[in-house]
C-alpha cells in the first residue's frame, strides 16, 4: 500500500496563476484534510471531507477551493495564487473524523513569486 | 475559535538529557494527539489520549492527559539523536467537532 500520495512534490507559481494539487489515498479511509504548514504556526487546516461527497472548511479556507472526486481523491485548487499562499501542503486522511490517527502524505512544497 | 497552545517552541538538549513538551488548550478536549515530524519529513502518529489523567508510555516516551483534559504533556527520558524532529500536539473538543487543531509544534535538537 502506498497510504497516501500527493502530486506535485514542489511546484513555483507566479502571483495570479493558478493550479491544483492532487492527494490520493489507498487505504479506504472516509475521511480526508488539506493543511498548511507554516514555520512557527503548527498545521492548520484549509479543507476537509468528513466522507466522499461533502467538504467543509477549516481555519484557513480563504483563497482555496476543494473537490472530493471520489473516495480516494481529494484534491486543492489555488484558483489566483498570491506569495501569502508560500508554504508546505499537507493532505491527510483517517478512517473516520478526528478521534481516530491521521495519515499524512509527504506534502508539497509551494512557493508563489 | 479553540486555540492549542504549545511550549516551548524550541528545545536544544544534549543526547542523555530529558526532554519535555507541553500542550494547553482554551476549552475542554475530547481527546489529544501527538505527532512526531522528522526534518524534511510529514508529521507521523504518535498516540492518542482519550480519558482524563490518562499516562501511556512508549519506550522512552511518556505522554499525560491533564484530569481536566485541557493539557497534555510530552515527556521523553534520555533523549538520543534519533529524536530529533518537530513534536506536535493535537486536540479535539469544543465546536472544532470533526477536526483536530494543531499546536505551533516543539522543535528539539540533540546534540551527540
Amino acid at each position: 500500500n502506498a497510504g497516501v500520495t500527493q502530486t506535485p512534490k514542489f511546484q513555483v507559481l507566479k502571483t495570479g496563476q493558478s493550479m491544483t494539487l492532487q492527494c490520493a489515498q489507498d487505504m479506504n479511509h472516509n475521511s480526508m484534510y488539506w493543511y498548511r504548514q507554516d514555520p512557527g504556526m503548527g498545521l492548520r487546516l484549509i479543507y476537509y471531507s468528513a466522507s466522499e461527497g461533502t467538504t467543509d472548511k477549516g481555519e484557513v479556507p480563504n483563497g482555496y477551493n476543494v473537490s472530493r472526486l471520489n473516495k480516494r481523491e481529494f484534491s486543492l485548487r489555488l484558483e489566483s495564487a498570491a506569495p501569502s499562499q508560500t508554504s508546505v501542503y499537507f493532505c491527510a486522511s483517517t478512517q473516520g473524523l478526528a478521534s481516530y490517527e491521521q495519515y499524512f502524505g509527504p506534502g508539497t512544497r509551494l512557493t508563489v513569486t | 475559535g479553540q486555540q492549542v497552545m504549545q511550549i516551548p517552541q524550541y528545545q536544544h538538549v544534549q543526547e542523555g538529557e530529558d526532554f519535555t513538551t507541553y500542550c494547553n488548550s482554551s476549552t475542554t478536549l475530547s481527546n489529544i494527539q501527538w505527532y512526531k515530524q522528522r526534518p524534511g519529513g510529514h508529521p507521523v502518529f504518535l498516540i492518542q489520549l482519550v480519558k482524563s489523567g490518562e499516562v501511556k508510555k512508549q519506550k522512552r516516551l511518556t505522554f499525560q492527559f491533564g484530569e481536566a483534559k485541557k493539557n497534555s504533556s510530552l515527556h521523553i527520558t534520555a533523549t538520543q539523536t534519533t529524536d530529533v524532529g518537530t513534536y506536535f500536539c493535537a486536540g479535539v473538543g469544543g465546536t472544532s467537532y470533526g477536526k483536530l487543531t494543531f499546536g505551533q509544534g516543539t522543535i528539539l535538537t540533540v546534540h551527540p
